[in-house]
């Protein structure tokens, strides 16, 4: 069974270039999540989709992100315009919400800097 | 206080002995808890949820203490594959909240 799979693996752009990360969650999931993980702030949840609805999109840090989940099998993660200080690496993970939200699974990451 | 907070270590323990490590949550309606494990450059991986009862897998002893408000993690007779980092985390039932880590190093 595929696990999360999250494209592009790795990401180098200009600062002012658009990003968009790419996730396909579990099949049969149905909430997804994205993060991004630094080393100075640690693994920082940004929005989380539930039947493809979002739910909480406290964490997004400004207008400069968007995330939409157009069906149940695919999410995208958008930054325009990048900044240098959002090189991090962005974890997608689903979950099944009639089961546990804490019991995530997740991709392998996009490693995105931008210089 | 910090939401979740962890000792972020590095923890340098000999292979065969027992490690231990703490999480420390602040609110007090947090409603389950789960250790992950991340190795270097990799994504988190559930390690074991963490039930009021307390859980065993393995070499492995995850509790709960509410009254303290920490769960914690015990590692018996570590491997030298038990070295990452062991990530708590709290579900608040609004919120789930990673914590930073704690780094284990297992030497040989």
């Amino acid at each position: 069974d595929a696990g999360v799979i999250q494209s592009p693996r790795h990401e180098v752009t200009e600062m002012g270039q658009e990003v968009t990360l790419r996730c396909k969650p579990i099949s049969g999931h149905n909430s997804l999540f994205w993060y991004r993980q630094t080393m100075m702030r640690g693994l920082e949840l940004l929005i989380y989709f539930n039947n493809n609805v979002p739910i909480d999109d406290s964490g997004m840090p400004e207008d400069r992100f968007s995330a939409k989940m157009p069906n149940a099998s695919f999410s995208t993660l958008k930054i325009q315009p990048s900044e240098p200080r959002d090189s991090a690496v962005y974890f997608c993970a689903s979950s099944w919400t009639s089961g546990n939200l804490g019991e995530q699974y997740f991709g392998p990451g996009t490693r995105l800097t931008v210089t | 206080r910090k939401e979740v907070e962890q000792d972020p270590g590095p923890f340098n323990v000999p292979e065969g002995a027992t490690v231990a490590f703490n999480c420390t949550y602040s609110n007090s309606a947090s409603q389950s808890f789960f250790w992950y494990r991340q190795d270097c450059r990799k994504e988190p991986k559930l390690l074991m949820s963490v039930y009021s009862s307390g859980n065993e897998d393995g070499r492995f002893t995850a509790q709960l203490n509410r009254a303290s408000q920490y769960i914690s993690l015990l590692i018996r007779d570590s491997k030298l594959s038990d070295s990452a980092t062991y990530l708590c985390v709290v579900n608040s039932g609004d919120k789930i909240i990673f914590g930073k880590g704690t780094r284990l190093h297992i030497l040989p």
